[in-house]
């Protein structure tokens, strides 16, 4: 069956450290795959978007990885603040503009 | 950025009434918007697909007649839940997709909180 495997357990680093999540996925082939935030207690906002074809994309202090391969995404916060503290969600497109969401995973940034 | 509203953003309602929840894409026009439900430390399941002027698409165990979807405007679609009862206590949230956006970017709402006594 599909499933998105991100780690459930909290993420805690320093400000300043550069924060890495990841997101596994096993059984699908999907076009692109996505990575949003979600704060509690409100909808998650779109970060950034990386197709298949992409190894790496940027956009400010973000950096998502994509690994066809290995069935695995990697999403890197550099320079990390406290204002970055949230979770992290990564998601996985399938037909119609469906996506698929993994579990996500809880980062805290640290003074 | 595109903008979606969702209203209201928290119910509390009695076993057995029904609850309209609305989600409105403020500045952008979406043939298609996505209805979601998360509980609480879990993921955001997909309940069904909303497209306007036809009927909507429900996902596997989730029924639609519990669950009533209408999308009568490029703007609005609407997610009634009928006979409410405790289990169906959860955060929903629509989500959109621009006619112009790029390839795949949703924006989602706020959420509603939906409490059922």
């Amino acid at each position: 069956s599909q499933k998105i495997e991100q780690n459930s357990e909290a993420l805690n680093i320093q400000e300043g450290k550069t924060a890495t999540l990841t997101c596994n996925y096993t059984n699908y082939s999907p076009a692109y795959l996505q990575w949003y935030r979600q704060d509690p207690g409100r909808g998650p906002v779109f970060l950034l978007l990386i197709r298949e074809n992409e190894k790496e994309k940027r956009k400010e202090r973000l950096k998502v990885t994509f690994d066809t391969t290995l069935k695995q995404s990697l999403f890197h916060i550099t320079a990390s603040q406290p204002a970055d503290s949230a979770t992290y969600l990564c998601a996985l497109a399938g037909g119609g503009n469906k996506l698929t969401f993994g579990t996500g995973t809880q980062l805290k940034v640290e003074l | 950025g595109a903008v979606v509203s969702q209203h209201p953003s928290r119910v509390i309602c009695k076993s057995g009434t029904s609850v309209k929840i609305e989600c409105r894409s403020l500045d952008f026009q979406a043939t298609t918007m996505f209805w979601y439900r998360q509980f609480p430390k879990q993921s955001l399941m997909l309940m069904a697909t909303s497209n306007e002027g036809s009927k909507a698409t429900y996902e596997q165990g989730v029924e639609k007649d519990k669950f009533l979807i209408n999308h009568a405007s490029l703007t609005l679609s609407t997610l009634t839940v009928t006979s409410a009862h405790p289990e169906d206590s959860s955060f929903y949230i629509c989500s959109a997709k621009s006619l112009a956006g790029g390839a795949g970017e949703l924006f989602f709402g706020e959420g509603s909180r939906l409490t059922v006594l």
